[in-house]
């Protein structure tokens, strides 16, 4: 079974531009998270769709958007690049939302905002 | 306001030794803590989970300790190996929010030396 795929893995850009990554989740999944990774601020929540409605939002500002399609991938939107937007983003998915279910992550892209 | 706080930030162990990773939450409504294990390059992978109605679970080489009372629950890597060298990081989450959302500790760098 594939496991949660991430694209690109790397990319550069500057300040001002915008960027979308884009997740494709494990087959069957209809949950996915998104996490912002920085070795200062660690793994921080940005926002988790399930059947293409935006369940919850972490604390980032509106320039952080996302969305997820009918086959449960999913999209994510940063506009207006700022350097501090420099970080792995991750993308989870699960087979529902809420409860125990296992979450699992993507290998992450690698952004660089210079 | 940190929800998960993790120590220590760095660990150093020989081979054969025990890895004791710690953590703190505030929430009392968190009732789910799971573990995750990062490689470089890769997304951070569940490696074992424990609810707050058993005060320990053992997965193999691991175990998770934790203590209710004083809001805190701890990972052990008993015989540690290089192979476990990798970064470590705790996580509550609230399973009756009706979504998936991860707080997670900042993480602690487990080196296993030969």
């Amino acid at each position: 079974k594939a496991g949660v795929t991430q694209t690109p893995r790397y990319l550069i850009k500057t300040r001002g531009q915008q960027v979308t990554l884009s997740c494709s989740p494990i087959s069957g999944h209809r949950s996915v998270s998104w996490y912002q990774q920085t070795p200062g601020q660690g793994l921080q929540f940005l926002f988790e769709y399930f059947s293409e409605t935006q369940r919850n939002k972490g604390n980032f500002p509106g320039r952080f958007s996302g969305r997820q399609f009918s086959n449960s991938r999913s999209e994510m939107n940063v506009s207006t690049l700022e350097l501090g937007d420099s970080a792995l983003y991750l993308c989870a998915s699960s087979i529902l939302a809420g409860g125990y279910n296992e979450q699992f992550f993507g290998p992450g892209t690698r952004l660089t905002v210079l | 306001q940190q929800q998960v706080k993790q120590s220590p930030q760095s660990l150093i162990v020989q081979k054969g030794g025990i890895s004791i990773i710690n953590c703190a939450y505030e929430n009392t409504a968190f009732d789910y803590f799971p573990w995750y294990q990062q490689f470089p390059g890769k997304g951070p992978a569940l490696l074992i989970a424990i609810r707050p109605d058993v005060s320990e679970k053992k997965e193999g080489r691991f175990t998770i300790s934790f203590n209710k009372s004083a809001k805190q629950f701890s990972l052990h890597i008993m015989d540690s190996q290089p192979g476990d060298s990798a970064t470590y990081f705790c996580a509550a989450l609230r399973s009756g929010a009706g979504s998936y959302q991860l707080t997670f500790g900042k993480g602690t760098k487990l080196s296993v030396i030969p």
